[in-house]
């Protein structure tokens, strides 16, 4: 199975801001995706992130105020920008592997006041 | 879009078994997985189904029958730890392939 880190774990961030997280696979792979977990809620998937190309959003979700880079492989980054406490979330990175199966980071826990 | 449903809560004894069902509609099957999720925590995989049948991994076991859109999860010799939710998400073939929709999930609760 993948191993995948993020950074940072958590942060807690005014109104206004922007907060760019990090996501890091043990290994190469082709399908990676952002998600998020709203509290007491279950997860939604955000976007998909294309290697070398714009990233693929879901409905509701925008490249204005998600905008998603995917340099390589191996490495993600999720920015969420001009954050409002409604953005106060856990993102979760998210891989598939070569077996179809899917694994997520250890997440970042957001916290907007 | 597709229903998935699976129960709210469910309380075991240490030691005993517990079986989590999951029910889903799908116009296309791609997938049926099944996460552990403690408290402020990432879900962790336990398993993957895609053809029907059981698979056991340890303590865990996952069954799947297509026809029926059921499958289950049975937790075995449950220990202290392994009180957590417990999340049924379904793959659709129409979708992308990172694409899962999630149950509200089971919190399975186990008392010494």
């Amino acid at each position: 199975s993948a191993v995948i880190s993020q950074k940072p774990s958590r942060d807690i961030c005014q109104r206004g801001t922007s907060l760019t997280i990090q996501c890091q696979v043990d290994s190469q792979v082709t399908m990676m995706f952002w998600y998020r977990q709203q509290p007491g809620q279950s997860l939604t998937l955000i976007a998909t992130a294309n290697q070398g190309s714009e990233a693929t959003y879901e409905s509701g979700f925008v490249i204005d105020k998600f905008p998603i880079s995917r340099p390589n492989l191996t490495f993600s980054t999720l920015t969420v920008s001009n954050m409002s406490p409604e953005d106060s979330s856990i993102y979760l990175c998210s891989v598939v592997d070569s077996s179809y199966e899917q694994y997520f980071g250890p997440g970042t826990r957001l916290t907007v006041t | 879009g597709q229903n998935i449903d699976q129960p709210t809560e469910m309380t075991a004894t240490e030691g005993a078994i517990v079986q989590i069902n999951c029910t889903y509609q799908t116009s296309g099957f791609n997938g049926l997985f099944w996460y552990q999720q403690h408290a402020g925590e990432a879900p962790t995989f336990l398993s993957y189904n895609v053809l029907d049948g059981l698979e056991e991994k340890g303590r865990f076991s996952s069954f799947l029958s297509r026809s029926k859109g059921y499958s289950y999860l049975l937790l075995k010799e449950l220990q202290m730890k392994d009180s957590a939710s417990y999340l049924c998400a379904v793959r659709e073939a129409t979708d992308s392939w990172g694409k899962l929709q999630f149950g509200a999930g089971t919190q399975v609760v186990v008392t010494p």
